[in-house]
């Protein structure tokens, strides 16, 4: 069946430390990639999304992530990450299998950035 | 655009009874989707509507829920003879259908705790 996993459950950082969060999902057609961030009391917003062209993709917030096909990855990054980061995030593909849409989410990463 | 809205925002039900939320997506968006979350997972599909009708149902949807978007516009989701289990998070999205890439756009949830 297809999934997606994120391998880090829980993330502590201290400020200015630099992240990354893996994602892999398992489908061997043609996907479209996103990650979704849900701040402490607030409801699930896009950070971004990929759906062709240039594998690395940059969102809001200094948020950019890659799409490595043969990895089947697409994993997110952030240089240095703030205080506010804290939050929980979740990696999702969307894909058209068998005449419907998929939506499949990760079952999430939760970041806390130490101040 | 007032993005996706979500009523109520927390139901305490005892077991046994039925339950309804609803769901009014962004005005434009023709296809309305419902999830469940619970603690420690990412959003997990239950079904989704173009328009008024319904084209997908996860195997997690029992008998007992049952989705409506009778005009297209505003959905609600029932749950009847709630169960203990039942205790999570509803998560209504919407989209405007552009073929396969199209992105999800989330309302805050209706947290739903069976006693």
């Amino acid at each position: 069946a297809q999934s997606v996993s994120q391998h880090n459950h829980h993330v502590i950082l201290s400020e200015a430390a630099s992240l990354e969060l893996g994602c892999n999902y398992s489908y061997g057609g043609t996907v479209n990639l996103f990650w979704y961030v849900q701040y402490p009391g607030q409801h699930l917003q896009l950070l971004l999304k990929y759906f062709s062209g240039d594998p690395l993709v940059k969102g809001i917030k200094g948020f950019e992530a890659e799409f490595i096909k043969s990895k089947f990855s697409f994993n997110l990054r952030k240089p240095s990450v703030q205080w506010s980061d804290t939050a929980e995030y979740f990696c999702a593909v969307n894909f058209h299998t068998s005449g419907t849409y998929k939506y499949i989410f990760g079952t999430g990463t939760r970041l806390k950035v130490l101040a | 655009d007032t993005g996706v809205s979500q009523d109520p925002r927390h139901k305490i039900t005892k077991r046994g009874q039925n339950v309804t939320f609803r769901c009014d997506p962004i005005s434009e968006h023709n296809r309305l989707y419902w999830y469940r979350q619970t603690l420690g997972q990412g959003p997990e599909f239950l079904t989704y509507f173009q328009n008024e009708a319904q084209l997908e149902k996860s195997r997690l949807l029992s008998d007992r829920f049952s989705a409506e978007r009778p005009k297209g516009s505003f959905s609600t989701l029932e749950i009847q003879r709630t169960e203990q289990g039942d205790s999570a998070m509803y998560l209504c999205a919407s989209s405007l259908e552009t073929g396969i890439r199209y992105e999800q756009y989330f309302g805050p949830g209706t947290r739903l705790t069976v006693t």
